[in-house]
């Protein structure tokens, strides 16, 4: 069975552009969660998406935003990159939320200049 | 606001060696805990879920304890070996209002020595 999969896995962006980030959970799971890992906050939560629907959101600007599609892929959005932005961004899968385990993509791995 | 802790921040060890890795909360209301190893550059790799209702859980070389009520879970590595090392991650399953979250703590850096 295919692992969760994140693309691309690297990203050069400058400041002021906007990013759009994909994550295709494994097969038959329906809820999508995206991270930001960078080495000064750990890793802080982004999104939790079920049946297209955003469930639940961190604590991030209105510049963050993303989407789940009626095939459980997600897609996360950055706009106005900041130098700060600059962060290794994971996606989870699990079956449903809550209760299940929780599956990570190998990154996709965002450097702003 | 839910505060996940981790200790030791690092840790080396000889090849061979028993280890114990700790993790510590401060709101119990959790609904499951999960230990990851994370190797540099790389994504998370699930190790053990322990559900809230759970005491212990096994895999091979490891084990992962939880005690719900002193806020505290253990991940006990048995017989360490170098391709142990890796840093290793405790997150807890919280709902929130409209839906759910894993805190993370900051993690253990592991190095296992030959």
């Amino acid at each position: 069975k295919a692992g969760v999969t994140q693309t691309p896995r690297y990203l050069i962006k400058t400041r002021g552009q906007q990013v759009t980030l994909s994550c295709s959970p494994i097969s038959g799971h329906r809820s999508v969660s995206w991270y930001q890992q960078t080495p000064g906050q750990g890793l802080q939560f982004l999104f939790e998406y079920f049946s297209e629907t955003q469930r639940n959101k961190g604590n991030f600007p209105g510049r963050f935003s993303g989407r789940q599609f009626s095939n459980s892929r997600s897609e996360m959005n950055v706009s106005t990159l900041e130098l700060g932005d600059s962060a290794l961004y994971l996606c989870a899968s699990s079956v449903t939320p809550s209760y299940n385990e929780q599956f990570f993509g190998p990154g996709t791995r965002l450097t702003v200049l | 606001k839910q505060e996940v802790t981790q200790i030791p921040a690092a840790l080396s060890v000889p090849e061979g060696e028993n280890l114990v890795l700790n993790c510590s909360f401060t709101d119990s209301a959790i609904y499951n805990l999960q230990w990851f190893r994370q190797d540099p550059g790389k994504g998370l790799t699930s190790l053990l879920l322990i559900q809230s209702s759970q005491r212990e859980q096994t895999s091979g070389r490891l084990n992962a304890s939880l005690d719900k009520s002193s806020g505290r879970s253990t991940l006990y590595i048995a017989a360490s070996q170098p391709g142990d090392s890796a840093t290793y991650l405790c997150a807890v399953g919280l709902w929130e209002t409209s839906g759910s979250r894993l805190t993370f703590g900051e993690g253990t850096q592991l190095t296992v020595n030959p």
